[in-house]
């Protein structure tokens, strides 16, 4: 399974676009690349999943180089619902799930 | 995406004593995911349950601590068994969604063991 790498936090001003970047360096072939958010108290919730290019849904955006050894999980507007921790998996569904959790990612409010 | 839900949300035990962790979920789905999450930290799969079969345990987790069942496709239980104080932590049961790659959680349980 793919190691990934994300920075432990991060802190922004509300109204502004949030980058959350995700390095997978050992990224298989099959893999897909996951985003989830978690609220404390919460379960983790899907946000975006792709596997190349750029993927956009109403939550955010996700863009992942034709390398794929990296991914960027975009927030438009960032705001107080969106603190949160944020964490990045890879895998393939049909060999292995996506199962092995990194440190995710805190994402935080500027003062 | 599916709607999952655990019971109890939370509960506090003495130790030695064991606790049975609910998870419905309101469709049919091929595997569930039992996790721990201690507070402050990631998650740590625990095992995999598929209907029908006996439970995979990740390393060091084992099933005479652990014991999962799977009766159906929309239920399963993960008993902490013989508890002591490190078992207090969140429990968390996640189904596989309809691509099959991403998860979908329930609430947890927040379990303190004394």
């Amino acid at each position: 399974l793919a190691k990934t790498t994300q920075p432990i936090s991060m802190d922004s001003y509300e109204g502004q676009e949030v980058n959350i970047t995700c390095s997978h360096n050992n990224i298989a072939t099959n893999d897909y690349i996951t985003w989830y958010q978690q609220f404390p108290s919460q379960g983790p919730r899907f946000i975006i999943q792709g596997y190349k290019t750029k993927v956009t849904n109403e939550v955010a955006s996700l863009f992942i180089p034709a390398d794929r050894k990296s991914s960027t999980l975009s927030l438009p507007r960032f705001s107080l619902s969106d603190t949160a921790v944020y964490y990045c998996l890879v895998g393939d569904a049909l060999s292995n799930y996506q199962l092995i959790w990194g440190a995710g990612t805190k994402l935080i409010i500027k003062p | 995406s599916a709607v999952i839900s655990q019971k109890p949300s939370r509960d506090i035990c003495q130790r030695g004593t064991s606790l049975t962790i609910q998870c419905q979920v309101d469709s049919q789905v091929t595997m569930m995911f039992w996790y721990r999450q201690q507070p402050g930290q990631s998650l740590t799969l625990i095992a995999t349950a598929n209907q029908g079969s006996e439970a995979t345990y990740e390393s060091g987790f084992v099933i005479d601590k652990f014991p999962i069942s799977r009766p159906n496709l929309t239920f399963s239980t993960l008993t902490v068994s013989n508890m002591s104080p490190e078992d207090s932590s969140i429990y968390l049961c996640s189904v596989d969604g309809t691509s099959g790659d991403e998860q979908y959680f329930g609430p947890g349980t927040r379990l303190t063991v004394t």
